[in-house]
C-alpha cells in the first residue's frame, strides 16, 4: 500500500512569492494534515482537511491556506512568503476524525524562502 | 493552550543500556502518540495509546500513559545503534480536533 505522497520535495523561492505544496493521502483516507517544522520551532500544527472542508486550523496567519479536491488529495498555499517561512512541510492522513485513527506522515517538502 | 514537555532534549546512551523518555502534558487528554524521526525523514508512528494505563511495546521500545499523572513515557531496553533517531511525543487536546501538538522531541543518540 503506497503511503503518503507529497511534491516537490524541495522548494525554493524569493521573499514576497507564492509556493503551492501538494499532497495525496494513503488511498481510503479522508483527512489530511499539515504540520510545519521550523528549525527552533518544533512542529506546529497548520490545517486539518476532511471531505473537501477546512475543519481546524492553527495559529497561522491567513496568507498560508488551503484545500482539498474530490479525491481527497490537498494542496497548501503560502502568499507573501517571509523568510521565517523556510521549514519543513509535512503532510499526514488518516481514515478520518475518530478514535484511534492515528496520522501517518509524508516525506515532506522542503521550503527554502530566499 | 496544551504545552507538551519531553526530557530530556539530548540522551547520548551506550548500547545495551536501558533508559526513559519523559512526556508531560498540560491539560487533559486521554490520546497521546509517539513518533520517530530519522535525520531529514519524516514521522514514523511507533505507539498510540488511548487510555489510561496503556502499555504498548514493539522491540525494545516500551510506551505508557498515565493520564491522571499527565506524563506519558517511552522505556529503551538494551539499546542498539539503530535505535539512534528523534523520538516524539504529541498530544490531542480534544477530542475530535485532530489537532496533534508534539513536543519538543528528544534527540537520541546510541553510542556503540
Amino acid at each position: 500500500e503506497a503511503g503518503v505522497t507529497q511534491s516537490p520535495t524541495h522548494l525554493i523561492k524569493t521573499r514576497g512569492q507564492q509556493a503551492t505544496l501538494r499532497c495525496s493521502p494513503i488511498s481510503g483516507h479522508t483527512s489530511v494534515y499539515w504540520y510545519q517544522q521550523a528549525l527552533g520551532l518544533g512542529l506546529q500544527f497548520l490545517l486539518w482537511y476532511d471531505e473537501g472542508e477546512e475543519r481546524n486550523r492553527g495559529n497561522f496567519p491567513p496568507r498560508f491556506s488551503g484545500r482539498q479536491f474530490p479525491n481527497y488529495s490537498s494542496e497548501l498555499n503560502v502568499n507573501a512568503l517571509e523568510l521565517e517561512d523556510s521549514a519543513l512541510y509535512l503532510c499526514a492522513s488518516s481514515p478520518g476524525p475518530g478514535i484511534a485513527y492515528e496520522q501517518f506522515f509524508g516525506p515532506g517538502t522542503r521550503l527554502t524562502v530566499l | 493552550e496544551l504545552k507538551v514537555e519531553q526530557n530530556p532534549l539530548f540522551l547520548s546512551m551506550q548500547e545495551g543500556k536501558n533508559y526513559t523518555i519523559y512526556c508531560n502534558y498540560s491539560t487533559t487528554s486521554d490520546r497521546l502518540y509517539w513518533y520517530r524521526q530519522d535525520p531529514g525523514k519524516s514521522l514514523e508512528s511507533l505507539f498510540v495509546l488511548l487510555s489510561n494505563g496503556a502499555v504498548k511495546q514493539e522491540g525494545r521500545l516500551m510506551a505508557s500513559l498515565d493520564t491522571k499523572a499527565r506524563l506519558s513515557t517511552l522505556h529503551i531496553t538494551a539499546a542498539v545503534h539503530d535505535l539512534s533517531a528523534t523520538y516524539f511525543c504529541a498530544v490531542e487536546e480534544i477530542f475530535g480536533n485532530e489537532k496533534l501538538t508534539f513536543g519538543t522531541g528528544t534527540r537520541l543518540t546510541i553510542i556503540p
